[in-house]
């Protein structure tokens, strides 16, 4: 079993409209969750850190985790075409200091 | 801006030869991890260190080996290159906010090793 799952798309949806990428993971003590943004060519870039149960946001996104379910998502409201990328879950348990990256989601929003 | 910086940012060689990236850092972060990435397998960890000195492996680290002798380098090393290193290659580093602190990455290197 995967450390950490996503669901690696694509997924489309059209400008304006809400964007919701899932994850999953499957050691229930991991503390430390986190959502990265990658454009083709390029590095991963840190958008979203959750660390407790409930919703976070920031602008237009929203990281929303569940530890009961081992259930990682982000909303992206108000999608751009700029939002365009492969969106990387990665999770940090609460021993060690090694991160588990699930294999991204690719995010196609249509103008 | 992390302030990390990897070299080189492109290379490419042959079979057998040995080659060297760095990553740089200049924020006096305590972990530095390196990375490759491939198209289906995501992110995998090579080796990270936790300090000067102090390295471990990760999920791939079979035929590569790394240094830290100083806080801001950390280089990994291919010391005979198979075509199936070929791949992008990422350093990140973490530690500004405690253990649970996000990571933050390098430009990367692309390896092409013909």
């Amino acid at each position: 079993q995967k450390e950490v799952e996503q669901n690696s798309g694509p997924l489309s949806v059209p400008e304006g409209a809400i964007a919701s990428l899932n994850c999953t993971y499957s050691d229930r003590g991991s503390q430390s969750f986190f959502w990265y943004r990658q454009y083709s060519g390029k590095s991963p870039e840190l958008i979203m850190s959750i660390y407790s149960n409930g919703d976070k946001e920031d602008g237009r996104f929203t990281a929303q985790l569940n530890k009961a379910s081992q259930y990682v998502s982000l909303l992206i409201r108000d999608s751009q075409p700029s939002d365009s990328a492969t969106y990387l879950c990665a999770v940090k348990k609460n021993t060690g200091n090694q991160f588990y990256f699930g294999t991204g989601t690719s995010l196609t929003v249509i103008p | 801006d992390a302030g990390i910086t990897q070299s080189p940012r492109h290379k490419v060689t042959e079979t057998g030869t040995p080659v060297t990236l760095r990553c740089h850092q200049t924020e006096n972060h305590r972990y530095m991890y390196w990375y490759r990435q491939d198209p289906g397998h995501g992110l995998r960890l090579i080796h990270y260190s936790y300090g000067v000195k102090d390295t471990d492996k990760g999920e791939v680290s079979d035929g590569y080996s790394v240094s830290r002798s100083k806080t801001e380098d950390f280089l990994l090393t291919l010391e005979s290159a198979t075509s199936s290193q070929t791949s992008v290659y990422f350093c990140a580093i973490s530690g500004t906010q405690g253990r649970e602190g996000p990571q933050h990455f390098g430009d990367g290197t692309r390896l092409s090793i013909l």
